[in-house]
């Protein structure tokens, strides 16, 4: 079985530019989820997505966005990079059940976003 | 602050003995999840507790969770170099619908 997989691995932007990250989930998850990790640091959840839809977002400004397309592949866009944007952008997917709580995560390996 | 809180921030140990990370959460949840990550990786599923159960085994892992103090620990067993590693607690809150992960335990295992 193939696990969640991210594209690119790396990025380097300046301020200012957009980006947008991939993931692709396991065979057979709906959920996909977006986090942020800087540096040392945990986890801070950005978004997630179920059947095609935004279920929940975390506290982050509207220049962080993303979709969920038929395939339960995902994109997250950030519009106007700024220098505290620099971090490891982790996906991860799950089996949707109702409450999506109880179902463990499975990581893709980030995509790893400078900025210059 | 984060809903799950771990602790050590960081612990070091040589090969072969115990470690103990501990994870304090702040409000009721459904259940309470261990991860753990390699450096410049993603985040690895160890193990899922229920609200009702107390404690689980996992190989040489062993979870405990305590309602009552809002707390879960996390025991591994004669450790390893390879388990060096930072491990996050998660939580799933009750009524809500994400899991919020703590700062995490770095766990540094000497050889």
């Amino acid at each position: 079985e193939a696990g969640v997989t991210q594209s690119p691995t790396h990025l380097i932007k300046t301020r200012g530019q957009q980006v947008t990250l991939r993931c692709s989930p396991i065979s057979g998850h709906t959920s996909v989820y977006w986090y942020q990790q800087a540096l040392g640091l945990g986890l801070q959840f950005l978004l997630w997505y179920d059947e095609g839809e935004e279920r929940n977002r975390g506290n982050f400004p509207p220049r962080f966005s993303g979709r969920q397309f038929p395939n339960y592949s995902s994109e997250l866009n950030v519009n106007a990079l700024e220098l505290e944007d620099s971090a490891l952008y982790l996906c991860a997917s799950s089996l949707a059940l109702w409450g999506n709580s109880n179902q463990p995560q499975h990581f893709g390996d980030g995509t790893r976003l400078s900025i210059l | 602050s984060q809903q799950g809180e771990e602790d050590p921030q960081a612990l070091s140990i040589q090969e072969g003995e115990n470690a103990t990370m501990n994870c304090s959460y702040k409000t009721s949840i459904n259940n309470l999840q261990w991860y753990r990550q390699n450096s410049g990786r993603g985040l690895v599923h160890l193990i899922l507790i229920r609200s009702n159960e107390r404690e689980k085994h996992s190989g040489r892992l062993r979870v405990t969770l305590d309602t009552s103090k809002k707390s879960s620990s996390l025991l591994i067993t004669a450790s390893r170099a390879a388990d060096t590693a930072s491990y996050f607690c998660a939580t799933a809150p009750s009524g809500g619908f994400k899991t919020i992960f703590g700062a995490g335990t770095r766990l540094f295992v000497k050889a």
